[in-house]
């Protein structure tokens, strides 16, 4: 396992289109975690499930947004009628549930909403 | 309510120089603290973390960070800064079902 996946790397695509984004984890990490990143901003957190389960999805920015995790493992994050205003990196990152560990992160997708 | 600010949106050193990038949190739960760096276009890198235990935490690249709870602090240093450093660097607060980040840290190492 070499680490968090994150597809697409690069994302450009209309105002009002629907775009989906996957995450695959480390394999034994339980937790997976969205974050978005815009220009000179730390990392945003948007939500996170505990294997399939979504436990916070209260920081997702609008009913535009959603997640899922449908087996546990890997993750889609999709944004339905894009805006420019999502234009952003997305990250993803896993970590163990047990304990204090840090979270792994891969490597973003970066939308660009035109 | 948990927070972190990082002092300083841009630091430069000149190579061979100590490097101080500051961090401060806010927290309503014993922290747990990490010191993230991300370069261009990248994930975030793990540098180091602080859980429990000894204050003064080592971490890769020979960067390390001391934890000063009286002054809800956790700086990161290295005595000596190498070309290779320049990068972005976040310092993070754990709270147990999130990181909350700060808004990064500039490096830029002059030779």
């Amino acid at each position: 396992d070499t680490g968090v996946s994150q597809n697409p790397r690069h994302k450009i695509t209309k105002r009002g289109q629907n775009v989906t984004f996957r995450c695959d984890p480390i394999s034994e990490h339980n937790r997976l975690y969205w974050y978005r990143q815009t220009l000179g901003q730390g990392p945003e957190f948007l939500t996170y499930f505990q294997n399939e389960a979504q436990l916070e999805k209260s920081r997702l920015l609008s009913d535009r947004f959603s997640a899922e995790r449908p087996k546990g493992s890997f993750s889609t994050l999709e944004i339905q009628r894009t805006e420019q205003g999502d234009s952003a990196m997305y990250l993803c990152a896993s970590s163990l549930a047990e304990g204090v560990t840090e979270a792994f992160f891969g490597q973003g997708t970066r939308l660009t909403v035109v | 309510a948990q927070s972190v600010t990082q002092l300083g949106s841009h630091v430069s050193v000149s190579e061979g120089a100590l490097v101080l990038l500051r961090c401060n949190y806010s927290s309503s739960v014993p922290p747990y603290l990490f010191w993230y760096v991300q370069y261009p276009n990248q994930g975030l890198q793990l540098l180091l973390k602080y859980t429990t235990g000894a204050t003064l935490v080592k971490g890769i690249n020979g960067f390390e960070a001391e934890f000063k709870k009286s002054e809800t602090s956790f700086h990161l240093t290295k005595p000596s800064a190498h070309m290779s450093d320049a990068a972005e660097y976040f310092c993070a607060v754990y709270t147990g079902n999130q990181f909350y980040f700060g808004t990064g840290t500039s490096l830029t190492v002059i030779p």
